[in-house]
């Protein structure tokens, strides 16, 4: 299976914990992006990354969120001192090109994403 | 700021009920829409992508139509397979370099046999 893969796909936590989560995205992909999906939502934008470069960080991001990509393949999301708030589905994405021209467009393909509770 | 409203929240069908979901956007100069299909604790799965109004894509039982204000996901004949919840996406010519993906609140299609 050559898809995004996430580890771990469950986390449970106590609330002033830390948790880190890992993203491998499609071996071609040269961009990655992090998301976090409440019930009954769609998913709503993080973090991107072009290559091992941080380039847009969401206002949704808070100082306790950090996101790196050292070598420009996986991925990893660190919440520090979690909070109940922070209890969602955090789903990772890469993207390819699509298109060309006017048509440019980069169609991003999702990981199973990791559920994470917050007690 | 770009926005998606998805319609119904919810739909429920019988097995060869034919019918349509629709995703109304506003978003300053359109990039691309995205359809994607997700299934209960999985993560989005990539349908289609529309790039300009007048543009039809088909896959199987699901065909997706762009007008200048919405996208519509039409299921000819559905089977109790195609249950899930069907999210649009909307990327915008100017979300800079990221490209991210604004998405609606998605439509829980249950399909019942």
């Amino acid at each position: 299976d050559t898809g995004v893969s996430q580890d771990p796909r469950h986390k449970i936590t106590k609330r002033g914990q830390n948790v880190t989560f890992r993203c491998d995205p499609i071996s071609e992909h040269n961009r990655l992006y992090w998301y976090r999906q409440t019930l009954g939502q769609g998913p709503e934008f993080l973090t991107y990354f072009q290559n091992e470069a941080q380039l847009e960080k969401s206002r949704l991001l808070s100082d306790r969120f950090s996101a790196e990509r050292p070598k420009g393949s996986f991925s990893t999301l660190e919440i520090q001192r979690t909070e109940q708030g922070d209890s969602a589905m955090y789903l990772c994405a890469s993207s390819r090109k699509s298109g060309q021209g006017a048509l440019l467009t980069y169609e991003q393909y999702f990981g199973p994403g990791t559920r994470l509770t917050v007690t | 700021e770009d926005q998606v409203t998805q319609s119904p929240e919810a739909l429920r069908l019988q097995e060869g009920e034919s019918s349509s979901l629709n995703c109304s956007y506003t978003v300053s100069g359109l990039r691309g829409l995205f359809w994607y299909r997700q299934d209960p604790g999985k993560g989005p799965e990539f349908l289609f992508t529309l790039y300009s109004a007048g543009e039809e894509k088909e896959k199987e039982r699901l065909k997706a139509t762009l007008t200048k204000k919405e996208s519509f996901l039409h299921i000819t004949a559905p089977k109790p397979e195609d249950s899930a919840t069907y999210l649009c996406a909307v990327q915008a010519q100017y979300s800079g370099s990221a490209r991210q993906l604004t998405f609606g609140s998605g439509t829980q299609l249950t399909v019942l046999p």
